[in-house]
């Protein structure tokens, strides 16, 4: 079975840019989540998607969106890219049902904005 | 709202066993577990275990769980360098879907 997916593996913009992450789940995976992680806050949640809805919500401003498709791809997007969303961003799928829920993750994308 | 912690660094020597902690808060936390990053990679699930449970092995691993003190160990025997990695914890109530994580252990294995 392949693995989360996660596209492009690094990224580099200016501050200003936007810029629009992609994941793909693996198969018959329904929820995608996405975190940041950076060295000074550890791992922060910003949202989930499940069966093309938003069901979980982090703390991030509106600047960070995403969406999810028919076929369980997400893609996140940051809009006017401040120096402080310099981070690795990660993706996870699970199936989003009870259980143990395990999420499996992505390798994430390295963005740098300048 | 929910928090964990976690200490930041470990430091052990090869072969021996390296015991990485973790507290939490939520006292109606379900599911516990203990995620591993390798350099340049995601995380990936190591082992979890049920809040109803004490004690749970397997193989090189072993997670102990306080529920009382909200404390959570993972204990890894022989250590390698192969093991040199980011231990993540994280917990989930059974209502949720999301798990909260701590900042990560850096565990630092020398020969």
């Amino acid at each position: 079975k392949a693995g989360v997916t996660q596209t492009p593996r690094y990224l580099i913009k200016t501050r200003g840019q936007q810029v629009t992450l992609s994941c793909s789940p693996i198969s018959g995976h329904r929820s995608v989540s996405w975190y940041q992680q950076t060295p000074g806050q550890g791992l922060q949640f910003l949202f989930e998607y499940f069966s093309e809805t938003q069901r979980n919500k982090g703390n991030f401003p509106g600047r960070f969106s995403g969406r999810q498709f028919s076929n369980s791809r997400s893609e996140m997007n940051v809009s006017t890219l401040e120096l402080g969303d310099s981070a690795l961003y990660l993706c996870a799928s699970s199936s989003g049902s009870g259980g143990i829920n395990e999420q499996f993750f992505g390798p994430g994308t390295r963005l740098t904005v300048l | 709202g929910e928090d964990v912690e976690q200490s930041l660094f470990l430091s052990v020597r090869e072969g021996d066993s390296s015991v990485i902690n973790c507290t939490y808060t939520d006292s109606s936390s379900t599911y516990l577990y203990w995620y591993k990053q390798e350099p340049g990679a995601g995380l990936q699930l190591l082992t979890y275990i049920f809040s109803n449970m004490d004690m749970k092995q397997d193989q090189r691993l072993t997670v102990l769980l306080n529920k009382k003190d909200k404390h959570l160990s993972l204990r890894i025997a022989d250590t390698q360098t192969g093991d040199s990695a980011i231990y993540f914890c994280a917990e989930r109530e059974g209502g949720s879907y999301i798990p909260t994580f701590g900042r990560g252990t850096s565990l630092i294995v020398h020969p």
